[in-house]
């Protein structure tokens, strides 16, 4: 297997379950990011790690939790969502935060009833 | 913090017309300035990029401008093609070209008419 994959492709959860959202790379990449894309939004960068280390929150819920135990898994570790949270969760990698090209997953699209 | 507008939010085009989708950025410190693509049910891919010490760049069909004065760029397709059916996003950074500044735009969803 080869570039960045997600699993799973399609999650249905309820607001009291708890789930986790998986992402690996086999790109050989030091940077991994968490990027949320909704409906009619810009893409919203949520997390950043590099060489396993975070270095980016933008502020996010909570109830969102990432987790990156290599450089080359990254979780995001979900518990107690809201409706509003269902949208399309993309990972990336990069060859590390200081190059520009971002390779995406095929994301994992969320639903919270 | 940066602020990236992008325009239109959908434009359809004739088969072998060009098209034009356009970006301002709110930062004059932004220096790096990529366009996305993505197909739909499909990851973005990165299809051009630009920074700030030039102007113009091409790859066949596809050119993208910069204006750091006015603070704009625009992404240019000359002889669309059905397989340029997609949602294009332009993103601004001011971290040296780095991912984890990129601010996108919301995206513009290209529609190519036979």
């Amino acid at each position: 297997e080869t570039g960045v994959t997600q699993t799973p492709r399609h999650l249905v959860m309820g607001m009291t379950n708890k789930k986790s959202l998986k992402c690996e790379q086999h790109l050989g990449h030091n940077a991994m990011y968490w990027y949320k894309q909704s409906a009619k939004k810009p893409l919203e960068l949520m997390f950043v790690y590099s060489l396993e280390e975070r270095v980016e929150n933008n502020s996010v819920p909570s109830r969102f939790s990432p987790e990156c135990p290599n450089s080359s898994h990254l979780f995001l570790h979900l518990h107690t969502l809201q409706p509003e949270d269902s949208a399309l969760y993309l990972c990336a990698s990069s060859q590390d935060p200081f190059t520009g090209e971002l390779f995406f997953g095929e994301g994992s699209r969320l639903t919270v009833l | 913090g940066e602020n990236v507008e992008q325009h239109p939010s959908t434009l359809s085009v004739q088969e072998g017309d060009s098209a034009v989708i356009k970006c301002t950025y709110s930062d004059s410190a932004s220096n790096y300035f990529p366009w996305y693509k993505q197909e739909l049910g499909k990851r973005p891919q990165l299809i051009i990029d630009i920074r700030s010490n030039v102007g113009e760049k091409k790859d066949q069909r596809i050119a993208v401008t910069l204006n750091k004065t006015a603070k704009h760029f625009s992404l240019h397709i000359t002889e669309t093609q059905p397989e340029d059916s997609a949602v294009y996003f332009c993103a601004a950074s001011n971290s040296g070209g780095g991912a984890d500044g990129l601010t996108f735009g919301k995206g513009t969803h290209l529609i190519i008419q036979p």
